[in-house]
């Protein structure tokens, strides 16, 4: 049973415009949500993580959003760049259980020049 | 450039061979983690260790035999893998294994292909 979703395999967008990249979960005991960015033949990078008390964190051009009620997390790349080009998978912890993170089956980002 | 060392690389064994992964990171992380990765899924996690000692098996069958030397390092030794072992291994690291917000930082990993 996935308890983290990321529904869209793909998706691809202009350069300049905005990517939404949508992760739904399913346990509503995690606290702690992440994002991580994976180019070819690299290890996962940590983007921006946002815990549940919040419901948006921003880093640059990098928005999270959490809707706690509808068990539903976005990430927001305003303006989109073709370096952005990636696999992003979302991943959450649960809390009082370690830093045992669970992750989504990832979603690839294709920018267009 | 990436915090987390993973070598080697790429590594292509037979199936009766013995080798192992290794795993270094300078960041003072005390908590260290190895994955295991398919095409097109997710990072599955197979091991955590906790300062030097192991805290989660991922019902990971024998044949992987992780290791931590010190707080630096961590190894995975591999023998009588099968094909369908052959994937790309993750090595992460985080300052904690409990305590906090932390994210879990990666190395590049090592893709492993089993003859």
């Amino acid at each position: 049973d996935q308890q983290v979703k990321q529904n869209s395999p793909s998706l691809s967008v202009q350069e300049g415009r905005i990517s939404i990249l949508n992760c739904d979960y399913t346990n509503s005991m995690f606290d702690y949500f992440l994002w991580y960015k994976k180019y070819p033949a690299e290890g996962p990078t940590f983007l921006i993580s946002i815990s549940s008390i919040k419901d948006k964190n921003e880093d640059g051009r990098f928005t999270v959003f959490l809707n706690k009620s509808a068990k539903h997390l976005s990430l927001h790349i305003v303006p989109s760049q073709p370096g952005d080009s990636a696999v992003y998978f979302c991943a959450a912890r649960i809390n009082n259980a370690g830093n045992m993170l669970t992750f989504g089956g990832g979603t690839r980002l294709m920018v267009k020049p | 450039d990436t915090e987390v060392t993973q070598t080697p690389k790429h590594l292509v064994m037979g199936m009766t061979n013995k080798k192992s992964l290794k795993c270094e990171q300078h960041m003072g992380h005390r908590a260290m983690y190895w994955y295991k990765q398919k095409a097109k899924k997710p990072p599955e996690l197979m091991f955590v260790y906790s300062y030097e000692k192991l805290s989660i098996n991922e019902s990971v069958p024998s044949r992987f035999s992780p290791e931590c030397p010190n707080s630096s390092l961590l190894n995975l030794h591999l023998h009588a893998l099968q094909p369908e072992d052959s994937a790309l291994y993750l090595c992460a690291s985080s300052p904690l294994w409990t305590l906090g917000n932390q994210p879990q930082h990666f190395g590049d990993g090592t893709r492993l292909s089993i003859l």
